[in-house]
């Protein structure tokens, strides 16, 4: 079983709808998870990370964690072409444990 | 903050050379450093987990004799593919995490080093 798992896509969304990347994790004692967000080509870059179960939210993104079914999700709301990337969910443990999955491929449609 | 540097972007060898690639952290303090590659449209791998003053930990199929790793202070981490062929053309990306060993800092990424061997 793999530590994280994600749909790897494509998800395609036309421009201005809510995009919904799920991701869920394997052991009960990750602690912190994270989003980044990587363009063709590029490195990752982080969009968001939360801790606590419930949402979070930053600008046009929000964070959801529910520790007991072990889903992690972001939204991003009136997506544009620009958020056209891979989105990949990460999550950590203590001593330094970080684990990723192999990404969603998401494409706004103008 | 957490600004992680690396150094070059892209390089050419020929093959049979080595390849030095640097990762600094500028703003903090980084214990561990983290070393992925990725091939075109796959996923990232991590390699090797650098640690400072100490040897580095590779993950298994990662050769150890073939990519050196060197973290010789709390803001440095070199890696050195040597003797590149062909196959170890990819994207190399390094992280650091300003959380020290606690797992509840992001990793935060270098911009990567596209290396081409020829």
């Amino acid at each position: 079983q793999k530590e994280v798992e994600q749909n790897s896509g494509p998800l395609s969304v036309p421009e201005g709808a809510i995009a919904s990347l799920n991701c869920t994790y394997s052991d009960r004692g990750s602690q912190s998870f994270f989003w980044y967000r990587q363009y063709s080509g590029k490195s990752p870059e982080l969009i968001m990370f939360i801790y606590s179960n419930g949402d979070k939210e930053d600008g046009r993104f929000t964070a959801q964690l529910n520790k007991a079914s072990q889903y992690v999700s972001l939204l991003i709301r009136d997506s544009q072409p620009s958020d056209s990337a891979t989105y990949l969910c990460a999550v950590s443990r203590a001593g330094n444990q970080f684990y990723f999955g192999t990404g969603t491929s998401l494409t706004v449609i103008p | 903050g957490a600004v992680v540097s690396q150094h070059p972007s892209r390089v050419i060898c020929k093959s049979g050379t080595s390849v030095k690639i640097e990762c600094r952290s500028l703003d903090f303090q980084a214990t561990t450093m983290f070393w992925y590659r990725q091939f075109p449209k796959q996923s990232l791998m991590l390699m090797a987990t650098s640690n400072e003053g100490s040897k580095a930990t590779y993950e298994q199929g990662v050769e150890k004799d073939k990519f050196l790793i060197n973290h010789a202070s709390l803001t440095l981490s070199t890696l050195t593919v040597t003797s590149a062929h062909p196959e170890d053309s990819s994207f190399y990306i390094c992280s650091a995490t300003p959380g020290g060993s606690r797992g509840d800092s992001p990793l935060h990424f270098g911009n990567g080093t596209r290396l081409t061997v020829t």
